[in-house]
């Protein structure tokens, strides 16, 4: 069976220190993977997707970064976090239909 | 406007309710209509999906998409303090380069109280 991982599970970083996120699935080759951001209160918001090693899309325009530097490995990073990337990190992967995405569990991100 | 709006609540029901859960969309490209659960602090969950028009139901949740009115709701029968979560509506275009992308709605706080 397929799982995704995600890590850190919790990050307390401050004005202006890098960023850098992990999402890894197991279980499944080429997979679609997407990252999201959850502000506390508010819906799911697209950040990147990828549909193979290397090919990134950006949805929005932002202070954040996306690599895929292998198949199922899928890394959100930022050179100087803002305060407004405070948020929950959602990485998600896509098993094939357009209803069929999974979310990993996490990473709760404090920008102090 | 947004292209899914979702009323955010909270809804907080009595036990053995009926829950309706409603989002409409502007998006006529939208085919794909998803809902998912986020308990507290864990990513969400594939609850149900529906394509196209029509109803789904699978034991005590009935989803309903009404592509005429841009309306897609879930109804959740017998609510037990364990559907206390997020409800995320999410929509999905068929095929072409938005193929796997959701759009999702603002998700709507639920509790069950025994």
């Amino acid at each position: 069976s397929q799982t995704i991982h995600q890590w850190p599970a919790t990050l307390v970083q401050p004005v202006g220190s890098p960023l850098s996120l992990e999402c890894t699935v197991e279980g499944t080759s080429n997979p679609n993977l997407y990252w999201y951001r959850q502000a506390a209160g508010r819906g799911l918001q697209l950040l990147f997707y990828s549909v193979g090693i290397g090919q990134i899309s950006s949805e929005v325009p932002q202070n954040l970064s996306a690599s895929r530097p292998q198949d199922r490995q899928f890394i959100l990073s930022s050179k100087k976090l803002l305060l407004s990337d405070s948020g929950f990190y959602l990485c998600a992967w896509n098993g094939g239909a357009p209803y069929e995405q999974y979310f990993g569990p996490g990473t709760r991100l404090t920008v102090t | 406007q947004k292209e899914v709006e979702q009323d955010p609540g909270p809804l907080s029901v009595p036990e053995g309710a009926i829950v309706s859960l409603n989002c409409t969309y502007s998006n006529s490209a939208f085919q794909y209509f998803m809902w998912y659960r986020q308990y507290s602090r864990k990513g969400p969950e594939l609850l149900m999906y529906t394509y196209s028009s029509g109803n789904k139901e699978d034991g005590r949740f009935t989803a309903q998409v009404d592509k005429s009115s841009k309306y897609i709701s879930l109804f959740i029968r017998d609510s037990q303090p364990s559907d206390s979560a997020t409800y995320l509506c999410a929509m999905s275009a068929a095929g072409g380069t938005s193929y796997g992308k959701l759009t999702f709605g603002q998700g709507t706080i639920l509790t069950v109280h025994p």
